[in-house]
């Protein structure tokens, strides 16, 4: 059953903490993405990754930090420095990067912090 | 700076009725336009479009892209309330470093009333 998974689905933390999300793909795709969703916004680019051990900022990196050690795992961590960090946070995958390859989606965490 | 901007925001039609939704974009680097399904989480890719006026269908939902005036329409025909989600556009572009990334347009939610 192949496809990308995160967890948890619901996120509560505390102001200040850091927290990491889980994404995990057993497509074999290359690329990873990390997006953020909030109400009446459409999906804003956080970080992606074309391969292992590399990642790119994307529109909106500062307060979070990523990692790509393993083809298979993109943790996204926010940190206390994001200043509204409450979200829905949404994973993606591509077989390539720089390819016109259509990126698939994660069931996505909503992470509120108060 | 990339945009990409979807109208209407919001439509309530009645089950049966066909719509019309937009797409326009202002990027630089244009690789492709995407539509995507949003229920309740992950999206679902519908359609990626690549070139101008060849009309891409799946069963009641076509879309077509037009890349000399810049923008995409995507068709809903026979409306039924399973097709009530938000409908996001996004556009592949080739950003620096050679890496493929999307920009999202905020999304059209479409309600569907029985």
């Amino acid at each position: 059953d192949g496809g990308i998974t995160q967890s948890p689905k619901y996120l509560f933390r505390k102001e200040g903490q850091n927290v990491t999300l889980s994404c995990e793909q057993n497509l074999n795709h290359d690329a990873m993405y990390w997006y953020r969703q909030d109400p009446g916004q459409g999906l804003r680019l956080i970080y992606y990754s074309q391969i292992v051990n590399d990642f790119q900022k994307g529109d909106i990196a500062e307060g979070y930090s990523v990692s790509r050690e393993k083809k298979e795992s993109f943790p996204l961590t926010v940190t206390s420095a994001q200043k509204n960090p409450t979200a829905f946070y949404l994973c993606a995958s591509s077989r390539r990067a720089g390819n016109r390859d259509e990126q698939y989606f994660g069931p996505g965490t909503r992470l509120t912090v108060t | 700076e990339d945009k990409v901007v979807q109208s209407p925001l919001s439509l309530v039609v009645h089950e049966g009725d066909t719509v019309t939704l937009n797409c326009s974009y202002e990027v630089t680097n244009f690789r492709s336009l995407l539509w995507y399904k949003q229920e309740k989480k992950a999206p679902t890719f519908l359609f990626m479009l690549t070139s101008s006026g060849i009309e891409k269908k799946s069963g009641r939902l076509s879309s077509i892209l037009d890349k000399k005036e810049l923008f995409s329409i995507l068709n809903i025909t026979a409306t039924q309330t399973g097709d009530s989600a938000i409908y996001l556009c996004a556009v592949g572009l080739l950003s620096q470093g050679g890496s493929e990334k999307l920009v999202f347009g905020k999304g059209t939610k479409l309600t569907v009333n029985p």
